[in-house]
């Protein structure tokens, strides 16, 4: 089983649409990162999050350290939010990270 | 800062050839890092480094070489190409504790 397992992992959805993506790990944490990958392959830093919530723009992240588990909220989504969005944590005293396969999320017009 | 660079973006190699990716970060960062990414599967660390003159290993070093002699490069050594190494490479940085900063990649194949 992987530490990190992301769900679901294929999602297409019309613009507009409220979106929720899902990210269940099984080690201890320091924290949890939302990273995206546009459909280019560049990746972007979303969100790192060791509590609670955050929130930039149509984003918001938040995280359950008891149930260990993170949401990853698009609200109106538009087309050019398309993209890969991988979750990934870093384990308590060590800066590696751990990933998960990826969401790919596709919003139709 | 220009962020993390990478080149090349492209390369083609034949079994048993080798190259290096090269990796340059301008932010001053500490922590630098290779990542593999294979088709629909995750990124995999490949090495990892916490300063100038130290690196580990990550979860699929076999295969690869890393050197840190500056804050700001990070080179990746292929030494024999296998097609197993066909892959797109990412090269990152961090401070401390922080959000990672991820070159455009390299697309690797080995044929």
């Amino acid at each position: 089983k992987n530490e990190v397992e992301q769900s679901p992992q294929n999602l297409t959805a019309q613009e507009g649409e409220f979106i929720t993506i899902n990210c269940s790990y099984s080690v201890g944490i320091s924290a949890l990162h939302w990273l995206q990958q546009h459909p280019g392959g560049g990746i972007v830093s979303l969100f790192m999050l060791s509590s609670g919530k955050k929130k930039h723009g149509r984003l918001i992240a938040t995280i359950n350290i008891q149930e260990k588990h993170s949401s990853l909220h698009i609200t109106a989504s538009h087309p050019r939010d398309s993209a890969v969005y991988i979750c990934a944590v870093s384990r308590w005293g060590a800066q590696k990270l751990v990933f998960g396969q990826g969401t790919r999320l596709t919003i139709n017009p | 800062n220009t962020g993390v660079t990478q080149t090349p973006k492209f390369r083609i190699l034949k079994i048993g050839q080798s190259m290096t990716l090269q990796c340059t970060q301008d932010m001053n960062h500490n922590y630098m890092y290779w990542y593999r990414q294979d088709p629909g599967m995750g990124l995999k660390l490949i090495y990892y480094s916490v300063g100038a003159g130290i690196t580990d290993k990550g979860e699929v070093p076999n295969g690869y070489n890393v050197s840190r002699s500056t804050t700001e490069d990070f080179p990746l050594r292929l030494e024999l190409a296998a097609p197993s190494q066909t892959s797109v490479y990412f090269c990152a940085s961090s401070l401390v504790e922080n959000e990672q900063f991820f070159g455009p990649g390299t697309r690797l194949t080995v044929l």
